[in-house]
């Protein structure tokens, strides 16, 4: 069964304290992996779609990346705003051609002035 | 471009009622998904459509629990005789191909 790990569960940073966020996956031929902003009593907001190993992109002070076994989400110098919880989410091919998407338990990020 | 549409964003029910929520997609999207959250976890799959087809329902998902999506458009997931389990945020996405893109969610709370 496919699994998503996501660490650490929450991380409180100094604003302008660079660090990574975790996703941890195990996939039987992995579609896609996405990262996610939610912010509380929303939805959650795409931020990155990333298909191969190798891969990266970047937005504004958030840059992911993948590996064959995980995915990076960096932030570099955060602010207050980009407090949120950040959800990772791996996309395999199911039964029936159903492209199934699992999603981890996130990390709440908190980035204090 | 209007985003997903979720209606209600709230609601709150008293045990053994039925309840129906609404999506609205995004108007090119063929695929809407449906999921749930509780606090502190991530969306929990419930039920997949492509087009106006259901090829997908989890596991977890009891039989008080029905979803449609007539004519490819917009989708109602309906609970019937909730339980106090079923509190929690449902949220609806809608992709084409890859990334899917989520509603503001319905907080549902059975009292």
């Amino acid at each position: 069964e496919d699994q998503v790990t996501q660490s650490p569960e929450a991380l409180r940073l100094q604003e302008g304290e660079s660090s990574s966020l975790n996703c941890s996956y195990t996939v039987s031929g992995l579609r896609g992996l996405f990262w996610y902003r939610q912010d509380p009593g929303k939805g959650p907001e795409f931020l990155f779609t990333l298909y191969s190993a190798g891969e990266e992109k970047e937005k504004e002070r958030l840059k992911a990346t993948l590996t064959k076994k995980e995915s990076f989400l960096h932030i570099t110098a955060p602010k207050p705003e980009d407090s949120a919880t950040y959800l990772c989410a791996v996309q395999a091919l199911a039964e029936r051609g159903y492209q199934k998407v699992t999603f981890g338990t996130g990390t709440k990020l908190q980035v204090i002035p | 471009d209007t985003g997903v549409s979720q209606n209600p964003r709230h609601k709150i029910t008293k045990r053994g009622q039925n309840v129906t929520f609404r999506c609205d997609p995004i108007s090119e999207h063929n695929r809407l998904y449906w999921y749930r959250q509780t606090l502190g976890q991530g969306p929990e799959f419930l039920t997949y459509f492509q087009n106006e087809a259901q090829l997908e329902k989890s596991r977890l998902l009891s039989d008080r629990f029905s979803a449609e999506r007539p004519k490819g458009s917009f989708s109602t997931l309906e609970i019937q005789r909730t339980e106090q389990g079923d509190s929690a945020m449902y949220l609806c996405a809608s992709s084409l191909m890859g990334e899917a893109f989520f509603g503001q969610g319905t907080r549902l709370t059975v009292v």
